[in-house]
């Protein structure tokens, strides 16, 4: 079945540095990605979306690249700050509603 | 833009209680999601509704949860009789005609 696998945290890093977080899916279709954060104590939040290969979705400093070929859409953000420790979910979608997550990762960023 | 509006956002009861979540979508989304977030088991779907009919709720875990989308602008979702392994943070979130869902506040549960 379709699927989304992201790498396991808590990833720790200071303020500053190049932040990746990785992410593969399986999906028997095309499907629309996205990644979604969670700052503590709050509900997700759309980070970026992509919706078709080689498409690149940015917001706030972080990137991903919609990447078929590897079936990745891995996160990037070239200096982190202490304000992005959270939880990045990776999640797919196949049709227009039902959103499939990954297990989450944990971002921490000390100054 | 109000957001996603869910209450309580804390509750704690006994095991045995009847606890209903409520949840008030953006104005204009035409679906409706409930997801439960547990160390344990990360964030689980529960069941989703389309235009207030519920599509799929191949994620209740039970019959001791319902839900119910009685109009476009309130869903709730039921747990009787409550036990203290529900106890979690219950999320929902709504979609207009896209894959993008926004999420609310959450509501945390305590089962004791």
């Amino acid at each position: 079945g379709d699927s989304v696998t992201q790498m396991e945290g808590p990833v720790t890093l200071s303020e500053e540095a190049f932040l990746t977080i990785n992410c593969t899916y399986t999906a028997t279709g095309y499907p629309s990605l996205f990644w979604y954060v969670q700052y503590p104590g709050e509900g997700l939040q759309l980070l970026l979306k992509a919706t078709k290969a080689d498409d690149k979705g940015s917001n706030k400093g972080f990137e991903a690249t919609y990447r078929k070929e590897t079936t990745s859409f891995h996160l990037e953000k070239g200096s982190v700050q202490v304000s992005d420790s959270a939880v990045y979910f990776c999640a797919l979608s196949i049709r227009t509603d039902k959103l499939i997550f990954g297990t989450g990762t944990r971002l921490q960023v000390f100054p | 833009d109000a957001g996603v509006i869910q209450s309580p956002r804390h509750e704690v009861t006994e095991m045995g209680q009847e606890v209903t979540l409520r949840c008030k979508p953006i104005s204009g989304h035409n679906s409706l999601f409930w997801y439960r977030q547990t160390m344990m088991r990360g964030l689980e779907l529960l069941i989703y509704f389309n235009n207030n009919v519920p599509i799929d709720d191949s994620g209740m875990p039970e019959d001791r949860f319902s839900a119910k989308m009685p109009n476009a602008s309130f869903s709730t979702l039921k747990i009787q009789p409550s036990e203290p392994r529900d106890s979690a943070v219950y999320f929902c979130a709504s979609s207009p005609e896209t894959d993008t869902q926004y999420f609310g506040p959450g509501t945390r549960l305590t089962v004791l």
